[in-house]
């Protein structure tokens, strides 16, 4: 089964800074994705990854998130100024196949605090 | 938009109950439907990945079912436990979409 890791686990920011999470899949691929759930509500999509590519997105991802893969492992998700309706649990996830079948495999979550 | 709706949002069990929790979704563009676990603190981990109209998969003492016609989802578990005690998601794939989550259920298991 695929492993995720991301660091940091909790991060805490002023408005208006800049904030990098990172996302570490311990085998090699190709398709990402990043999720988040703000406290009480849904678990919404933010973008997906391919191949060094974004293939989608969602209207929250705009101007103010970026993703990299910036040395062919460290997946990246960097929000150019923070606004507090940011904070949020970011996951990460990648496809991966278990039982047979096709999969989402989360990491353990970055608890981002925009104050 | 697809909307994908689950009930109750939460709920409280006695140890040794069973329990059964639903996921509702369009039945038009189906292509999966996946159930998560969500435990606190922990990453969502992945329990069943369902298909097939009619579909019944079993982990241990729980199961689920597939109605993709009405589009519906059944979550059952059998003499819940403490540690049964987490957050189940629902999310539906409709294909070359990514997937669309539910709110979730949390289940509460008193000892």
């Amino acid at each position: 089964e695929p492993e995720v890791t991301q660091t940091p686990s909790h991060q805490v920011t002023q408005m208006g800074q800049e904030v990098i999470l990172r996302c570490v899949p311990i085998s090699n691929h190709l398709y990402f994705y990043w999720y988040r759930q703000i406290l009480g509500q849904k678990v919404e999509f933010l973008v997906s990854f391919y191949n060094n590519e974004i293939s989608e997105k969602s209207e929250i991802f705009d101007d103010q998130f970026s993703v990299e893969r910036p040395d062919g492992s460290n997946f990246t998700l960097k929000i150019r100024s923070t606004k507090l309706e940011d904070s949020a649990m970011y996951f990460c996830a990648i496809h991966g196949w278990h039982s047979g079948n096709e999969k989402l495999f989360f990491g353990s979550g970055t608890q981002l605090s925009v104050l | 938009i697809l909307n994908v709706e689950q009930s109750p949002q939460s709920l409280h069990v006695q140890e040794g109950d069973s329990t059964n929790f639903t996921c509702s979704f369009p039945s038009s563009n189906f292509y999966a439907l996946h159930w998560y676990r969500w435990e606190t603190a922990k990453s969502p981990e992945a329990l069943f990945v369902m298909t097939l109209n009619g579909d019944e998969k079993k982990k241990g003492r729980i199961s689920a079912t597939l109605n993709t016609k009405e589009g519906y989802s059944y979550l059952y578990i059998k003499g819940s436990q403490p540690e049964d005690s987490a957050t189940y998601l629902c999310a539906l794939n409709s294909g070359n979409t990514p997937l669309v989550f539910g709110k979730g259920t949390r289940l509460s298991v008193i000892a």
